[in-house]
């Protein structure tokens, strides 16, 4: 594709459910970023993949949240058992490769737990 | 623990005229920094990247700079509009030695017609 694509676009759920959230990265980068916004904060960084492998998984919050990357292209954040603080904008992004290159972010999936 | 900084946090100014959004980093050692817009309920739209041996990048209005001994970006905005109206955000990538953007709080610009 064009872009990075993300869905859902929007995710209501209830609390203790578990969500799954899909990035679509550009074709070709090797390079892939998930990141979480909440409500007039920051981007706060969850995990990052180069290729496959996860080199840093170090901003997941709990062990409630998992990421996963198949074939070098699609990843999945999972997030089990989901709480009201989990309600968040989910954005993703990837680049050519890891350092050095433009990173491009999707749209982002936006997740209310009620 | 590395930081990004941006000032100021918001900035409303009149159609016309330049400004300069700046952005300052605790570690210089970063691989590149990266300059984004971002729109109310959208994503990150990239709107320019300095890489680790450049000091400097152009596009159209927009000029920003880095200066890794001080700890320092900056976006300079020419002829500013309205359509400029966004939060602009920096980030740092390979802070701390890792591949992951550090980004800053953000400044938010409102550009008054």
């Amino acid at each position: 594709g064009a872009g990075v694509s993300q869905s859902p676009s929007n995710k209501v759920t209830e609390k203790g459910k578990d969500v799954e959230l899909r990035c679509d990265p550009i074709s070709g980068h090797t390079a892939l970023y998930w990141y979480r916004q909440s409500l007039g904060q920051g981007l706060e960084f969850l995990i990052y993949f180069q290729g496959n492998s996860a080199p840093d998984k170090s901003g997941l919050p709990s062990d409630r949240f998992s990421a996963e990357r198949t074939g070098g292209s699609v990843s999945t954040l999972t997030i089990q058992r989901t709480q009201q603080e989990d309600s968040a904008v989910y954005l993703c992004a990837s680049s050519a490769q890891a350092g050095n290159t433009e990173a491009f972010f999707g749209q982002g999936t936006r997740l209310t737990v009620v | 623990k590395q930081e990004v900084t941006q000032i100021p946090a918001a900035l409303s100014v009149p159609e016309g005229e330049n400004l300069v959004l700046n952005c300052s980093f605790t570690d210089s050692a970063i691989y590149n920094l990266q300059w984004f817009r971002q729109d109310p309920g959208k994503g990150l739209t990239s709107l320019l990247l300095i890489q680790s041996s450049q000091r400097e990048q152009t596009s159209g209005r927009l000029n920003a700079s880095l200066d890794k001994s001080s700890g320092r970006s900056t976006l300079y905005i020419a002829a500013s509009q309205p359509g400029d109206s966004a939060t602009y955000l920096c980030a740092g990538q390979g802070i701390s030695g890792t591949y992951k953007y550090i980004f800053g709080t953000g400044t938010r610009l409102k550009v008054l017609a």
